[in-house]
């Protein structure tokens, strides 16, 4: 069975601070694909990365970093120099080929409060 | 493109009604599915539908209904609604097969509350 652990139910920073958002997956496929969807008080759910099984290139875009380490099935995000409208829930999630690559599953998600 | 568009935004059904929760998407993309998120849990798959014609249970289907005859709409329906279907619903979809068409990309999200 395919898991997703976002052990950080809640994480409070100071505007300007650097933080880091945790995901553990498990998955007995060899190809899968990890994403980071973010989720503002709004409610939307917006994408921000796809990485699959096979590339460990760690991706940096702005702000935002992503370190996909496959020793511990670990994909995790950075935010460096949080601002208030980083504020938001963080949803780590996995799909795999098992059943269809499609299907994806959520962690139960990162709520980050940046404050001024 | 509109993208991923879900009707209604908000709606509030007594216990035992049915109602229909409606998706569409103008990406031609293959896949839809529907999602429930509820406070702490994530989001869990309800159904999918990798084209037309074609549909399959999730991981909670139960209560549930949907059907996909076109490429463009895949609406899901409550039978007889529960207090325990209370939740947000959202519908996405992704181009499918092949590498690079999986990301799926989110409507945004029906909140229904059963009473």
């Amino acid at each position: 069975a395919q898991k997703v652990t976002q052990a950080q139910t809640e994480i409070s920073v100071v505007e300007k601070e650097d933080v880091t958002l945790d995901c553990v997956y498990e998955t007995r496929d060899t190809t899968y694909y990890l994403f980071w969807y973010k989720q503002p008080p709004s409610g939307e759910l917006v994408f921000l990365i796809r990485r699959n099984s096979f590339d460990e290139q760690n991706e940096i875009s702005g702000r935002y970093s992503w370190n996909f380490q496959k020793s511990t099935s670990s994909f995790n995000f950075t935010i460096t120099a949080s601002q208030v409208v980083d504020s938001a829930v963080y949803f780590c999630a996995l799909s795999g080929t098992q059943g269809g690559s499609e299907k994806l599953v959520f962690g139960k998600g990162t709520k980050l409060t940046v404050n001024p | 493109n509109a993208g991923v568009t879900q009707t209604p935004k908000f709606q509030v059904l007594k216990t035992g009604q049915s109602m229909t929760l409606q998706c569409a998407q103008d990406m031609n993309h293959e896949y839809m599915s529907w999602y429930r998120q509820d406070p702490g849990m994530g989001l869990r798959l309800i159904h999918y539908s990798v084209g037309a014609g074609i549909t399959d249970q999730g991981e909670v289907p139960n209560g549930y209904n949907v059907s996909r005859s076109t490429t463009e709409d895949f609406p899901l329906r409550l039978l007889s609604a529960a207090p325990s279907q209370t939740s947000v619903y959202f519908c996405a979809s992704s181009l499918t097969r092949g590498q690079g068409k999986t990301t799926q990309y989110f409507g945004p999200g029906t909140r229904l509350t059963v009473l």
